[in-house]
């Protein structure tokens, strides 16, 4: 079965650059999620949509934006970098945002900053 | 808001061994879902067991199953014969319906599966 994919899967910037993580949802799905998890952390919700429509923010600091395109893939964009960004950066899919489905998390993308 | 409390950092087992991993939680929603996550090494979220508040039958998948009490807002996990390859970290998560629907998680225990 398909899964969610999650590119680039390992990213290294330097501090006060850009990143741009991508996320391809499971087919059919609608809903997206975007979570930070960092070095010995449980995940923190960043964002999600749902329908290309921003359902709920986070903890998503005001230099990261992220949207939802009709093609129902999502990027997270991330602008000065600081060191404390690096981390594992989790997309999760789930089908109808109010039924509770299960979400299923990407590989995720490891971004480092030096 | 919502809370997650896994009170064991790190816990270890035999392997074919049973071993249950602890989870408290608060919300003052009334609907509302649970889940386990593993963690391998590979740092893949893997959906372990899903269970719903509303449900008075605890879930069971195969070596997994749960103690749901929904009184004391207490949600454990118990693996059965315990395998290597359930060396992971777990995260108990909660999931209120309604709103966006995001998921919060504890702090996660680390599991060792020793031979």
């Amino acid at each position: 079965a398909a899964g969610v994919i999650q590119s680039p899967r390992h990213l290294i910037k330097e501090k006060r650059e850009t990143a741009t993580l991508k996320c391809y949802p499971i087919p059919r799905h609608d809903t997206v999620y975007w979570y930070q998890q960092g070095p010995g952390q449980d995940p923190q919700f960043l964002i999600s949509f749902y329908e290309k429509m921003q359902s709920d923010k986070g903890s998503i600091p005001d230099r990261f934006s992220a949207q939802q395109f009709s093609d129902y893939h999502s990027e997270l964009n991330m602008s000065s970098l600081e060191l404390g960004d690096s981390a594992l950066y989790f997309c999760a899919s789930s089908l109808a945002l109010g039924r509770a489905n299960e979400q299923y998390f990407g590989p995720g993308t490891r971004l480092t900053v030096t | 808001a919502q809370t997650v409390t896994q009170s064991q950092p790190e816990m270890s087992v035999q392997e074919a061994e049973t071993v249950t991993l602890s989870c408290t939680y608060d919300t003052s929603e009334n609907n509302y879902y649970l889940f386990w996550y593993k963690q391998p090494p590979s740092r893949q979220m893997i959906l372990v067991i899903r269970q719903e508040a509303y449900k008075q039958q605890n879930a069971t998948e195969n070596r997994f199953s749960v103690n749901f009490q929904k009184a004391a807002k207490s949600f454990s996990l118990k693996i059965s014969d315990s395998q290597l390859g359930d060396t992971a970290m777990y995260f108990c998560a909660l999931l209120t319906q309604g709103g966006s629907e995001k998921l919060v998680f504890g702090k996660g225990t680390k599991l060792t599966v020793n031979p």
